[in-house]
């Protein structure tokens, strides 16, 4: 089973500045199937990044995705107020699928 | 429009036997070659990853849940079915399902208790 390990497990920063989320795998992954979710409280997850890098549909250009094998990153150039909350990762290329234990972004 | 619903019990007690259904609309799930997945997630804690169906009826499960769930589809019903038997109070948690990801259901909280 692939664990992902996400860090750091709370991120605090400020409205306007970079936000830089790490997601690093057991074992390597494929690009292709890496995603990463935003999760705000009572609210089921949504679809930001699939494919590592490319934005779900309506998703704001200042999330972007990178990586590659077992290291991914998931970027807010500037965070908006209504970026701080929950960022989770999970691999769907190899069975079992896996999430990672998530990232909250926190307002410093 | 892509809608998904989860229904089935809010409160089951323990060693019972949880079905939940998932009704999928505005998308047929023969075409559908993501599939399904169930997830979960108990109060306060990360998403849990539980199982997922493809169109092709491949399926694929937890390996700590396998022994417990069973995933099923009736394609004519536009619905997915998650059997997890043997239900203990550490599996109280929202159940969500998800059209590949893109599209979520609410989720339904599950509570176990005696």
């Amino acid at each position: 089973e692939i664990v992902l390990t996400q860090s750091p497990g709370t991120l605090s920063l400020s409205p306007g500045e970079r936000a830089t989320l790490s997601c690093r795998a057991s074992q390597s992954v494929s690009s292709t199937y890496l995603a990463w979710y935003q999760q705000k409280p009572g609210q089921a997850p949504r679809l930001l990044i699939y494919g590592a890098s490319t934005r779900a549909t309506g998703i704001p250009d200042r999330f972007s995705g990178s990586g590659s094998g077992t290291d991914f990153t998931l970027t807010i150039s500037r965070l908006e107020p209504e970026d701080f909350t929950v960022y989770y990762c999970q691999q769907y290329g190899r069975s079992p699928w896996t999430f990672g234990q998530g990232t909250k972004v926190e307002i410093k | 429009q892509v809608t998904l619903k989860e229904s089935g019990p809010v409160l089951v007690k323990p060693t019972e036997t949880l079905t939940l259904t998932c009704t999928v609309s505005g998308f047929s799930l023969s075409n559908a070659r993501m599939g399904v997945s169930w997830i979960r997630q108990p109060p306060g804690k990360a998403l849990e990853w539980l199982a997922h169906i493809f169109s092709n009826d491949e399926k694929s499960y937890s390996t700590s849940l396998k022994s417990r769930l069973t995933i099923s589809k009736d394609t004519s019903k536009s619905q997915v079915v998650l059997t997890m038997t043997n239900m203990d109070p550490v599996d109280t948690a929202t159940y969500y399902c998800t059209l590949g990801g893109y599209y979520w259901g609410q989720g339904t909280l599950v509570t176990v208790s005696s």
